[in-house]
């Protein structure tokens, strides 16, 4: 199973950009990487996902440099609702080697 | 759209009960997963299934049955819960595995085994 890596927490202040930076040493040809957003008491709601350079949508963008060992997560000037835990995952086509792993609690302070 | 619903929300058992989840998604889906989230963890893939009347076991089945008679619904089953199956179970469904693999969530069923 590809393993990610991500800080454990994270905080920042309203009106900033965040990057949560993910690892992913052992990522496969064939894996995709996305990203997953969690509230308290929610299921998990997908963001965004990617296999190279960059994607953007309208809530966030996705770095991932040519080597794909790591990814970026990119929030463009986040509020308090953006406080959440984001969980990174490779994903192949495989529905077995699906890993949440723990993912990195996002504070965002006033 | 209801998207992905979850029956019950909420549930208290005993040791050695039985009960069944129930998750259900109005969206086509192929795909459909249980997970478990405990506290202060990622969530851990239980099982899983690829289409209607298939199921897969996930990275922690043991303790756990599933069925998938309809496409539309995934059960999850308890034959005799015990005190480490008290956790938040997720179900969720997709489309496609892999790249444009978008999985919906449902709102979750916290367990409690006593």
């Amino acid at each position: 199973l590809a393993k990610t890596t991500q800080p454990i927490s994270m905080d920042s202040y309203e009106g900033q950009e965040v990057n949560i930076t993910c690892s992913h040493n052992n990522i496969a040809t064939n894996d995709y990487i996305t990203w997953y957003q969690q509230f308290p008491s929610q299921g998990p709601r997908f963001i965004i996902q990617g296999y190279k350079t960059k994607v953007t949508n309208e809530v966030a963008s996705l770095f991932i440099p040519a080597d794909r060992k790591s990814s970026t997560l990119s929030l463009p000037r986040v509020s308090l609702s953006d406080t959440a835990v984001y969980y990174c995952l490779s994903t192949s086509g495989s529905a077995r080697q699906l890993t949440f792993g723990s993912g990195t609690q996002l504070t965002v302070l006033p | 759209n209801a998207g992905v619903t979850q029956t019950p929300k909420f549930r208290v058992l005993k040791t050695g009960q039985s009960m069944t989840l129930l998750c259900a998604q109005d969206m086509n889906h192929e795909y459909m997963y249980w997970y478990r989230q405990d506290p202060g963890m990622g969530l851990r893939l239980i099982h899983y299934s690829v289409g209607e009347g298939t199921t897969a076991k996930g990275e922690v089945p043991d303790g756990y049955n599933v069925s998938r008679l309809k496409k539309q619904n995934f059960l999850l089953g308890l034959e005799s819960a015990a005190p480490s199956q008290t956790s938040v179970y997720f179900c969720a469904s997709s489309l496609l595995a892999g790249r444009d693999n978008e999985q919906f969530f449902g709102p979750g069923t916290r367990l409690t085994v006593l």
